[in-house]
């Protein structure tokens, strides 16, 4: 049973296009988050939604738009793709009781963009 | 800003040695702390967080709140530890609604033969 799954694991594109990674958490959570992990190994929040509502959105080109259908699912959107989107993107939920922020991260999607 | 600082971007240890990995974050309240562990193309994953007091893998973490800092130790080091580890402090907002989880910039633990 995977927790946190996202699709595709893998996704090659050129620049300019437009690309959608998706999200998906079976553990109940209400609280999902994307971040980005560059070449370094930095690792940035992008957007977190509780029960699909926008919570934080860091400072991140309106080219990113998250989209939640629900509160399992937490999908990204990224409009006319540059070079410094390479990176891997980490889909992430937590539940959001108090005393409780554990993440659990997805496996995360590895994008290049040539 | 709320700020996490891991001084050492790579550290490497032999078999068998003790190692630091340190970690000093901004104080804003009562941050709950963590430290998440991320071995080879791998997800990450939570190793421990301060609450819960506890050894994961022999790994421990003691808060100190006079230094700000979380600083992850293990007396004997094993080559399957190698692994990329982040401190991540967690932050309520004002109204404490809302809590946001800052990463570390990371620290790459090599655990040589």
């Amino acid at each position: 049973d995977t927790a946190v799954s996202q699709t595709p694991k893998y996704l090659v594109t050129q620049m300019g296009n437009d690309k959608s990674i998706k999200c998906e958490q079976n553990l109940g959570h209400d609280t999902m988050y994307w971040y980005k992990q560059d070449s370094k190994k930095f690792l940035k929040i992008m957007f977190s939604y509780n029960n699909k509502e926008l919570i934080i959105n860091e400072t991140v080109p309106n080219r990113f738009s998250p989209k939640s259908p629900d509160k399992a699912h937490l999908n990204l959107h990224i409009n006319s793709l540059e070079l410094g989107d390479s990176a891997v993107y980490f889909c992430a939920s937590s539940p959001r009781t108090s005393g409780s922020y554990e993440q659990y991260f997805g496996p995360g999607t590895r994008l290049t963009v040539t | 800003a709320q700020r996490v600082t891991q001084p050492e971007k790579l550290l490497s240890v032999f078999k068998g040695a003790p190692v630091e990995l340190k970690c000093n974050y901004s104080y804003s309240g009562s941050p709950e702390l963590f430290w998440y562990v991320q071995y080879s193309r791998q997800r990450l994953q939570l190793l421990l967080r301060h609450i819960s007091r506890e050894s994961i893998k022999g790994f421990t973490a003691d808060l100190n709140k006079g230094e700000t800092s979380f600083h992850l130790k293990k007396p004997f080091a094993q080559e399957e530890d190698s692994a990329m580890y982040y401190c991540a402090p967690t932050y309520l907002n004002s109204g404490g609604s809302n809590y946001k989880l800052t990463f570390g910039k990371g620290t790459l633990l090599t655990v040589n033969p």
